[in-house]
């Protein structure tokens, strides 16, 4: 089946640093990928929308400038959260379509633990 | 605007036990899919069920059963004879007007089977 990798799984970086997420489909093309946020028992928030080839579409009250998406490939999707914060620190998840239709075209990745200190 | 709700924060019983999880959307679409996923500890989703708004057909798969009611807005999850490994927080989901696959959350119902 449709397996999408995200990596890191965890990470701790400094306050003021930059962390980069990956998202990769890894045996089928994703045009379009998502990305949520998850605070600590939480719901999942709907971020942005990444988009092979153009730029991505965030959520209002997301920031661009923050929270910076790239989907240069159809198989790669990456968020690169800049000048982190403690508030920053969450569980960060993202998902990618698949083409074969079927009950469940949409996949998740295992999702990334971000600690900020 | 997309909503949805499930009241339930947590739900705790003993094995064997059923077990059934509200979920109450609201959307003003007619067209829309509605989702339940899973969320063990290990952080993951695991993907239930995908139903769309035309079909209200209630759905069992083993131990998982669904039941669809568009007149009241509900699409409610069962779980009969519980176990210990169904300990997981259990969302259900609504796809976005603008996309099916952009999902609108609930907040979760943290379930525990206890043996």
């Amino acid at each position: 089946g449709a397996v999408v990798s995200q990596h890191p799984s965890r990470v701790i970086c400094k306050s003021g640093t930059s962390v980069k997420i990956e998202c990769r489909s890894l045996d089928f093309q994703a045009t379009t990928m998502f990305w949520y946020r998850q605070f600590p028992k939480k719901s999942l928030m709907l971020m942005a929308t990444s988009n092979e080839g153009s730029k991505a579409t965030y959520e209002q009250g997301v920031e661009k400038d923050k929270f910076l998406i790239n989907h240069a490939s159809l198989t790669l999707s990456t968020l690169t959260v800049t000048s982190a914060h403690p508030e920053d620190s969450s569980f960060y998840i993202c998902s990618a379509i698949t083409a074969d239709g079927g009950d469940s075209p949409l996949h998740f990745g295992n999702g990334t633990r971000l600690t900020v200190t | 605007a997309q909503k949805v709700t499930q009241a339930q924060t947590e739900i705790s019983v003993v094995e064997k036990e059923d077990v059934t999880l509200d979920c109450v959307y609201e959307t003003r679409d007619t067209t829309y899919y509605l989702f339940w996923y899973k969320q063990p500890p290990s952080g993951e989703l695991v993907f239930l069920i995908r139903r769309n708004s035309f079909d209200e057909q209630n759905e069992i798969s083993g131990r998982y059963s669904w039941n669809f009611q568009k007149s009241t807005s509900s699409f409610n999850f069962t779980i009969t004879a519980s176990q210990v490994v169904d300990s997981a927080v259990y969302f259900c989901a609504l796809s976005e007007p603008s996309g099916y696959y952009k999902l609108s959350f609930g907040a979760g119902t943290t379930v525990t089977v206890r043996a």
